[in-house]
């Protein structure tokens, strides 16, 4: 069956390192994956999305990379801040978009 | 622009009583989605509308309905609730011209099922 994974262990950082978050996933052949934050007590937020054929896109501090042969997905937060404390989802498919369970990210100052 | 709008925020239920989940976009996006989430299950669909008139199951229907009343609107309902659907839903919605593959989400429904 499709399977999405990330850690569910928090990832804490100190403010100015990058984090470094996973979404490996299993029989899937996505044509593109995406990103997405979410704050406690709100609804997710759409951060970035990446196409099979494209092997990394940044958008201000965020880079994600896509390896369909690894089936990974990479995401990175850059000079992390406290504000990026949050749990993010990676999420793969069209229409029936099925998400992982999420990463909660921790940055002290 | 208010985007996805959920009412209510809370509701406590007893079981068996009934209820009904309103969402609404004005963003004029073509699909609609309910979710649910609930601790370390992560999001589930339940239902999604592909477009004004058509309704298909996700990968959780049972125990819920769903009425796509206009390009707007998209309810859930449920008829008999069940302690097993204590959880928080999300309505979302894409399709716009430059946002096609995106979701946007609402705030979510916290609903506790006694």
């Amino acid at each position: 069956s499709q399977k999405i994974e990330q850690n569910s262990e928090a990832l804490n950082i100190q403010e100015g390192k990058t984090a470094t978050l996973t979404c490996n996933y299993t029989n899937y052949s996505p044509a593109y994956l995406q990103w997405y934050r979410q704050d406690p007590g709100r609804g997710p937020v759409f951060l970035l999305l990446i196409r099979e054929n494209e092997k990394e896109k940044r958008k201000e501090r965020l880079k994600v990379t896509f390896d369909t042969t690894l089936k990974q997905s990479l995401f990175h937060i850059t000079a992390s801040q406290p504000a990026d404390s949050a749990t993010y989802l990676c999420a793969l498919g069209f229409q029936k978009l099925v998400f992982g369970t999420g990463t909660r990210l921790l940055v002290s100052p | 622009n208010a985007g996805v709008t959920q009412t209510p925020k809370f509701q406590v239920l007893k079981t068996g009583q009934s209820m009904t989940l309103q969402c609404a976009q004005d963003m004029n996006h073509n699909s609609m989605y309910w979710y649910r989430q609930d601790p370390g299950m992560g999001l589930r669909l339940i239902y999604y509308s592909a477009s004004e008139g058509t309704t298909d199951k996700g990968e959780v229907p049972n125990g819920y309905n769903v009425s796509r009343l206009n390009k707007r609107e998209f309810s859930l309902r449920l008829e008999s609730a069940a302690p097993s659907q204590t959880s928080v839903y999300f309505c979302a919605s894409s399709g716009g011209p430059s946002t096609n593959e995106k979701l946007f989400f609402g705030s979510g429904t916290q609903l506790s099922v006694l």
